[in-house]
């Protein structure tokens, strides 16, 4: 199974700031790698698919990249609605994997 | 406009049995691979399932595998995840989720594209 490992598990950002956390897989995954916002109590949602691609309606201020076993999602400009928790799925191969998750915090 | 929309979580005790539902809406169902996604309280997302749009193809999770099947309804437009010998560390919700495309012998489908509200299930 490809483990995915998401860091920082948590951040505290001010609105404005840029964001950064990165997702590693245990093995190459190429380019398939997604990035999900979950709010509480919501369905997560596809922010970004295959690595770098900004799902229709999601604001470009966010932004992925990599490619093989290093991946990264940028948030610049924080925005209030930004504050939430990212997780990364690698979708190579099954079983699907998703990371632990990374909550962004109000500084 | 794409929905999905699951039913059937509840209380049931350990070693019961569950039938989740996922009705979908706005996309032509059968064009699309479908997983079901679960989500303990308080912990991150874990895979439980998935099936090719066919319903030919069928995956599980380590965790579930022999206790759970995965299966779709063309003629409905419905998803399914029939939960057996369930144990008390499945409590969780539970979310169906379309795929960006087809699977296939290359490719899972894809990233989740679309989810539905989720669905409570407690084994207690």
């Amino acid at each position: 199974d490809i483990q995915m490992t998401q860091s920082p598990s948590s951040v505290s950002a001010s609105v404005g700031d840029r964001v950064t956390i990165t997702c590693r897989a245990s093995q190459g995954i190429s380019s398939w790698l997604a990035w999900y916002q979950q709010k509480p109590g919501k369905a997560p949602k596809l922010l970004i698919y295959a690595a770098s691609n900004l799902e229709s309606g999601v604001p470009s201020r966010i932004s992925g990249s990599g490619s093989g076993t290093d991946f990264t999602l940028t948030i610049s400009g924080l925005q209030p609605e930004d504050f939430a928790t990212y997780y990364c799925q690698q979708a190579n191969s099954f079983p699907l994997t998703f990371g632990g998750g990374t909550k962004v915090e109000i500084k | 406009e794409v929905q999905l929309l699951e039913s059937g979580g509840g209380l049931v005790q350990p070693g019961g049995s569950l039938r989740l539902s996922c009705a979908a809406s706005g996309f032509t169902f059968s064009s699309y691979a479908m997983s079901w996604v679960r989500q303990a309280p308080g912990k991150g997302l874990e895979w439980v399932s998935a099936i090719s749009g066919s319903g030919a193809s069928t995956y599980y999770a380590d965790s579930v595998k022999g206790r759970f099947t995965i299966s779709r309804d063309k003629s409905k437009n419905t998803l399914y995840l029939q939960m057996n010998s369930l144990r008390a560390e499945d409590t969780a919700v539970y979310y169906c989720a379309k795929h960006d495309y087809d699977s296939s012998g290359y490719s899972p489908g894809g990233a989740f594209d679309m989810w539905g509200q989720g669905t409570m299930v407690t084994v207690s």
